[in-house]
């Protein structure tokens, strides 16, 4: 058990709907960052945040956001939802940034029908 | 960053070493070596990390070659429950790099 909780762990939606995954770090973990798992582009790094603050985009598109609350949970919204944004989204944490390790969640699986 | 190569994929007996190579050839000096894996249906987990030295934790060694352009992670008793996808990655500890850029990796098959 990494002690990064993400929910849901299945997701199922249709074109054009937007939801919401919740993750939840490690006790103490400051950073939370994002990634996304599909099978054509295999595990891509999305955005980081350090305790309320973006600090790290990467192939993040303009339909998503994130943000990190005070209780530093984190969630991640996805808009207009397309067939290809049907993938796995990991959620990682860690103490703070830079090189430490990351700690990841068992992810939120989307199908888009 | 600099980049990694992997083999796509090995195999191995149960109960017996495992030895799994990364070429790193453009690696520079602010480069730590990162391994992490991912068992399936489960998010990538942390492996081990290293700098220039030999490197051991409970689950494996990390043995680094004497010029930095390779490195080597060690199973050192395969079980079936090693069987994953092994990711050796580079990570900037000056602080520009702070996500993980992961590559395909090696695919670990364990035979009972």
């Amino acid at each position: 058990d990494s002690g990064v909780t993400q929910t849901p762990k299945h997701l199922i939606t249709a074109t054009g709907q937007r939801v919401t995954l919740r993750c939840s770090p490690r006790s103490g973990d400051l950073s939370v960052y994002w990634y996304q798992q599909s099978l054509d582009q295999g595990l891509q790094f999305l955005i980081q945040y350090y305790n309320g603050e973006e600090r790290a985009k990467g192939n993040i598109l303009e339909r998503f956001s994130a943000q990190q609350f005070p209780d530093l949970h984190s969630e991640l919204n996805l808009s207009s939802l397309e067939l290809g944004d049907s993938a796995l989204y990991f959620c990682a944490s860690s103490v703070g940034f830079s090189n430490q390790p990351q700690h990841f969640g068992d992810g939120t699986r989307l199908s888009i029908l | 960053d600099a980049k990694t190569t992997q083999p796509n994929s090995m195999e191995s007996n149960e109960e017996e070493p495992v030895h799994l190579p990364c070429n790193h050839s453009t690696i520079s000096g602010t480069d730590y070596i990162h391994w992490y894996r991912q068992l399936p249906s489960q998010g990538p987990e942390y492996v081990i990390h290293g700098l220039t030295s030999n490197v051991n934790n409970r689950m494996a060694s990390l043995a680094i070659a004497e010029d930095r352009k390779s490195s080597t992670l060690i199973l050192h008793r395969a079980t079936l429950r090693d069987a994953a996808v092994y990711y050796c990655i580079l990570r900037d500890f000056s602080g520009s790099a702070r996500q993980l850029t992961f590559g395909s990796g090696t695919q670990l098959t364990v035979l009972p």
